[in-house]
């Protein structure tokens, strides 16, 4: 089972859509989290940290669930430049751990 | 302030041939990794370097060398390329508060 797992996609949601993408993680010592942002042939960009209590920015919510070991993502009123592949980061240790990254198509 | 860089940004080798890649970071981080991104795998470790003169195994080390010249500095070498390593690669460095930067990325193709 890999580290970290995520649903490849794609989604495909109408602008204006909110769109919401799990990922779980099997290591229990992770202790932070990320959502990397990933444009087609570009490098990963930090999107947001994952803090315990849940977190905001702008239309971007992300939560943690130690309990069940997953990690979300909500995006809110999607715009077309939302379109990306969304890479899920944990930190176990000294070195971080990748989800395979879900892809998302905002469509006009 | 460039962040990451990396040379080259395409590169096609034949089997058996060796390269360098070059990555360098101007932010005065410790912590610089070396990545491999395929389809439907993510992004799996090679190496990392936690500090200057330092390097470490990762994931995926095998057929891969690296160098820590400075702290700079964080070069990746293929010494007999395989058409497994066919990839896109990419240079990290990470700072006190965990954020890793990323370069560009080097498209490798290894015939």
């Amino acid at each position: 089972r890999k580290e970290v797992e995520q649903d490849p996609g794609p989604f495909n949601v109408p602008e204006g859509a909110t769109v919401a993408f799990n990922c779980t993680y099997s290591n229990s010592a992770s202790q932070s989290f990320f959502w990397y942002r990933q444009d087609c042939r570009k490098e990963p960009k930090l999107l947001m940290s994952v803090y315990s209590s849940g977190n905001e920015d702008g239309r971007f919510t992300a939560q943690l669930n130690r309990a069940s070991q997953y990690i979300s993502l909500l995006i809110r009123d999607s715009k077309l430049s939302d379109s990306a592949t969304y890479l899920c980061v944990g930190l176990p240790g000294q070195n971080f751990v990748f989800g395979p990254g879900t892809r998302l198509s905002v469509l006009p | 302030n460039a962040g990451v860089t990396q040379t080259p940004k395409f590169q096609v080798l034949k089997t058996g041939q060796s390269m360098t890649l070059q990555c360098a970071q101007d932010m005065n981080h410790n912590s610089m990794y070396w990545y491999r991104q395929d389809p439907g795998m993510g992004l799996r470790l090679i190496y990392y370097s936690a500090s200057e003169g330092t390097t470490d195994k990762g994931e995926v080390p095998n057929g891969y060398n690296v160098s820590r010249l400075n702290k700079r500095e964080f070069s990746l070498r293929l010494e007999s390329a395989a058409p497994s390593q066919t990839s896109v690669y990419f240079c990290a460095s990470c700072g006190v508060t965990d954020t890793q930067y990323f370069g560009p990325g080097t498209r490798l193709t290894v015939l």
